[in-house]
């Protein structure tokens, strides 16, 4: 979800489980979503997209679902690995030139 | 392919100093943006760029200025550093239609320290 404050919210989850990470976006009007991936001294990675006519994408072991009535994302990560570690954001665009990014999550991947 | 390539990497300045931070992209992409993340803050967009020699103010632009005289570099400049702009700088580029920006893709980052 997103933050308040310095700390991010943390998810540790165990090596091979599942990884649910959810975001509340702000903008009723963003119709364009994305998640992206941060790994420690590395910049954001784009990892997948959603366009609001839908409420489901699916991608390499990554589903994004988007629930426009109470503005919820949430990314699923299958058979989540220590790799997955990082910190994931999603970002919500109205349409114009500028996009606006949560603050993220942490996960964390327990061997 | 090496993306967006931001230099340098890492620098500390004194308070006042200047420099300026370079990120070129090969990717022909017309919009190039500068952000700032904070601990526990969402990136922040202080300039963007739709295509050369156009700029445009971000949330944040206060103290910073940035310049696009070729399509494939967006510099970003700070005239006077505060302690307020140790920050990590990222750019980032991005292919647009005329409704979306898609996916963008960042550089590396730039670590800033001002003393």
């Amino acid at each position: 979800g997103e933050s308040v404050g310095l700390h991010l919210p943390t998810l540790s989850v165990q090596e091979g489980d599942n990884s649910i990470i959810n975001c509340a976006y702000s903008n009723s009007a963003s119709d364009y979503f994305i998640w992206y991936k941060q790994e420690s001294g590395k910049g954001p990675q784009f990892i997948i997209d959603i366009r609001s006519n839908m409420d489901k994408r699916q991608g390499q072991r990554v589903t994004v679902l988007l629930n426009k009535t109470v503005k919820h994302l949430s990314l699923q990560i299958a058979a989540t690995q220590p790799g997955d570690s990082a910190v994931y954001f999603c970002a919500e665009n109205t349409g114009g030139f500028k996009t606006i990014f949560g603050a993220g999550t942490r996960l964390f991947v327990k061997a | 392919n090496a993306g967006v390539t931001q230099t340098p990497k890492f620098r500390v300045l004194k308070t006042g100093q200047s420099m300026t931070l370079l990120c070129a992209q090969d990717m022909n992409h017309e919009y190039m943006y500068w952000y700032r993340q904070d601990p526990g803050m969402g990136l922040r967009l202080i300039h963007y760029s739709v295509g050369e020699g156009t700029t445009a103010k971000g949330e944040v632009p206060d103290g910073y200025n940035v310049s696009r005289l070729k399509k494939q570099n967006f510099l970003l400049g700070l005239e006077s550093a505060a302690p307020s702009q140790t920050s990590v700088y990222f750019c980032a580029s991005s292919y647009s239609s005329d409704r979306h920006n898609y996916g963008y893709t960042f550089g590396s980052g730039t670590r800033l320290t001002v003393v």
